[in-house]
């Protein structure tokens, strides 16, 4: 699977939009990318995916570019509760294979 | 819906001793996968069970063990406990293992501590 780069940290103010970049520069052509978070010694919690077509469903928005070489996750109204490790991660379609989780990003949503 | 449940919550052992994990996946999914997460790093991939069978096994020692029941609950078996097995022991389950079907949803971990 290919690997991703996300920036270690980033802070976001309450009730803006929460931009996440992820780059994946070397995805192959039957590889989604996943989006995951973590709060505080929880489970991670899945959050979207996609292929090549933008996504959007009740958490977040899913953006990737046409040559599929990079994606944002987009948190439209960040709340104080979406503060948590925010995890980019390629998986191939169809196949059995894990999770491959990198560092994330640690997002910080201030008051 | 009740989403994927596991047990103990915390556990505490010794070294050299020997913990058993319990996982239940959500109703329906009929593939488990465990990871182990170390405090400041992302969770790493053990062993994923599709069907009841082993599907994929990430770089562990055999000390690490698993299997999946009929129902579809799986249990992690750990032998000879060493220190560094301290974690976060997390549980995932998806509908299968083919396209479009495997998107991993995550239950709430068994944090171990080994003395």
């Amino acid at each position: 699977d290919a690997k991703t780069t996300q920036p270690t940290s980033m802070d976001c103010a309450e009730g803006r939009a929460a931009n996440l970049p992820c780059n994946h520069s070397t995805i192959s052509g039957n590889e989604y990318v996943y989006w995951y978070r973590q709060i505080h010694s929880q489970g991670p919690q899945y959050i979207i995916h996609g292929l090549k077509n933008n996504e959007t469903n009740e958490m977040a928005s899913l953006i990737i570019t046409e040559d599929r070489k990079s994606s944002t996750l987009i948190l439209p109204h960040a709340t104080l509760r979406d503060t948590a490790v925010y995890y980019c991660i390629v998986r191939a379609s169809g196949s059995a294979r894990q999770l491959t989780f990198g560092s994330g990003t640690q997002l910080t949503v201030l008051p | 819906d009740a989403g994927v449940t596991q047990s103990p919550t915390h556990l505490i052992k010794t070294r050299g001793q020997h913990v058993t994990l319990r996982c239940s996946p959500i109703s329906g999914h009929k593939s488990v996968s465990w990871y182990q997460q170390v405090l400041g790093q992302g969770p790493q991939f053990i062993f994923q069970y599709y069907e009841k069978e082993e599907r994929g096994r990430g770089n562990f020692p055999d000390r690490f063990s698993a299997r999946q029941f009929p129902n579809y609950s799986s249990e992690l078996n750990v032998n000879a406990l060493l220190l560094g097995d301290s974690a976060l022991y997390l549980c995932a389950s998806s509908l299968a293992a083919t396209s479009g079907q495997e998107t991993q949803y995550f239950g709430p971990g068994t944090r171990l501590l080994v003395l």
